[in-house]
């Protein structure tokens, strides 16, 4: 069965800091992947998505992911945090036989330090 | 153009009671979506619909009904609500283009069961 696994419940950064978020997946083959962001008592916006092609993808707010296979990871990265990234942060996968259902990860906390 | 909306968005219901979440989408899409977010569990998917006048169940169907009788509308009911289904009910909306694959979130309906 198709999996998600974000392993961090919560992840704690200083403003200007570097970021890496991670997520892990169990899927047969390649899926479609995707980090959404959902502020405090807000909907979720999407940040950035992986179908094919070039591994290491740009999304929106300066965010990035790569996509790695051999590790089953697409993790999101951000060189420099500003405080108003403090969201949660969901990594979702999508598989094209599974009428493109997304299975979602529970999701990273972050918080930022001034 | 609203997007993606819901309403309520607050309820405190009886156990026993029953209600209706509406959900709207001015987008045109075909697929929408009923999700319930609870603590540490991410999005876990109720049922959702890939056009109108059809449903199908999700990943924890249960204690809920679901109607789409116009393509905007999505319509999430519960006949008779448990502790259990207290929650945040996220509707989406979801855009299938050429290299694009996307889903629109409501804001939410932050619904509790006494």
């Amino acid at each position: 069965a198709q999996s998600v696994t974000q392993p961090d419940i919560h992840i704690t950064v200083s403003e200007g800091a570097s970021l890496e978020l991670r997520c892990n997946y169990s899927y047969g083959a390649t899926p479609y992947l995707f980090w959404y962001v959902q502020s405090p008592g807000q909907g979720l916006q999407l940040l950035l998505k992986y179908f094919s092609g070039d591994t290491l993808v740009q999304g929106i707010k300066g965010f990035e992911a790569e996509f790695k296979r051999s590790q089953s990871s697409f993790n999101l990265r951000k060189p420099s945090v500003h405080w108003s990234d403090a969201a949660e942060y969901f990594c979702a996968v999508g598989a094209p036989d599974s009428n493109y259902q997304l299975i979602w990860g529970a999701g990273t906390k972050l918080i930022i330090k001034p | 153009n609203a997007g993606v909306t819901q309403t309520p968005k607050f309820r405190v219901l009886k156990t026993g009671q029953s209600m209706t979440l509406l959900c709207a989408q001015d987008m045109n899409h075909e697929y929408m979506y009923w999700y319930r977010q609870d603590p540490g569990m991410g999005l876990r998917l109720i049922h959702y619909s890939v056009g109108e006048g059809t449903t199908a169940k999700g990943e924890v169907p249960d204690g809920y009904n679901v109607s789409r009788l116009k393509k905007q509308n999505f319509l999430l009911g519960l006949e008779s609500a448990a502790p259990s289904q207290t929650s945040v009910y996220f509707c989406a909306s979801r855009e299938i283009r050429l290299e694009s694959d996307e889903q629109f979130f409501g804001p939410g309906t932050r619904l509790t069961v006494l």
